[in-house]
């Protein structure tokens, strides 16, 4: 199975500033690619999707890309909500899998 | 609006087994594709299951052979049955909606999650 590697574990970013998170694949994994947001104690919830398309009722200011094996998930200007872990999940080939996450934290 | 609630969650000792419920609302679980992600306590998520439409479902290794997904239709309903349970099976379980982003299989990401439910499996 592919296995995804996110980087860097930690990021400490001030309001304001811009976050870039990274995630890769083992193997190619084409587009198939989401991000999810996931708060202390609640549910993830899905970002992106086919590795640059925002879902519905996201804001502008996440923004993913990448194809193959390298992604980013750009946050251009974080706000106190953004703080959060992240996770990238390749979908194609089957099983899916997910990466270990990016926690973002105040600066 | 799109609502997944799960139950059934708790306390198990090695070697029991538990039944998790997800009810849906706002769709109708036979329409879509349907999965079973967990996340250990401080760790990351793991897909552990799926139920087509078809009625065909399919596990992560790691729990082929112990756990069951099914449906029921008329409570628009999706259960997990989790038996000879382990240690390495606690965690928050989560239910999801699977959306198809055009891979082979078809069980791409996940756009709608319930508040999950907690296993912990001790003696």
């Amino acid at each position: 199975e592919i296995v995804m590697t996110q980087s860097p574990a930690t990021l400490s970013v001030s309001p304001g500033e811009r976050a870039t998170l990274s995630c890769r694949a083992s193997q190619s994994v084409s587009s198939k690619l989401a991000w999810y947001q996931q708060k202390p104690g609640q549910a993830p919830r899905l970002l992106i999707y086919g590795a640059s398309t925002r879902a519905a009722g996201i804001p502008p200011r996440f923004s993913g890309s990448g194809s193959g094996t390298e992604f980013t998930l750009t946050i251009s200007s974080l706000h106190s909500e953004d703080f959060a872990v992240y996770y990238c999940q390749q979908y194609d080939p089957w099983p899916v899998t997910f990466g270990g996450g990016t926690k973002v934290e105040i600066k | 609006e799109v609502q997944l609630v799960e139950s059934g969650g708790g306390l198990i000792q090695p070697g029991g087994s538990l039944r998790l419920s997800c009810a849906a609302s706002g769709f109708t679980v036979s329409s879509d594709y349907m999965s079973w992600v967990r996340q250990a306590p401080g760790m990351g998520l793991e897909w552990v299951s799926v139920i087509y439409t078809s009625g065909r479902t399919d596990y992560s290794d790691s729990v082929n052979g112990r756990f069951t997904i099914s449906r029921d239709n008329s409570q628009n309903t999706v259960y997990l049955q989790m038996n000879s349970l382990r240690v390495e099976d606690t965690a928050v379980y989560y239910c999801a909606r699977v959306q198809y982003g055009g891979s082979s299989v078809g069980v791409d990401y996940f756009d709608s999650w319930g508040q999950g439910t907690l296993v912990t499996v001790s003696s």
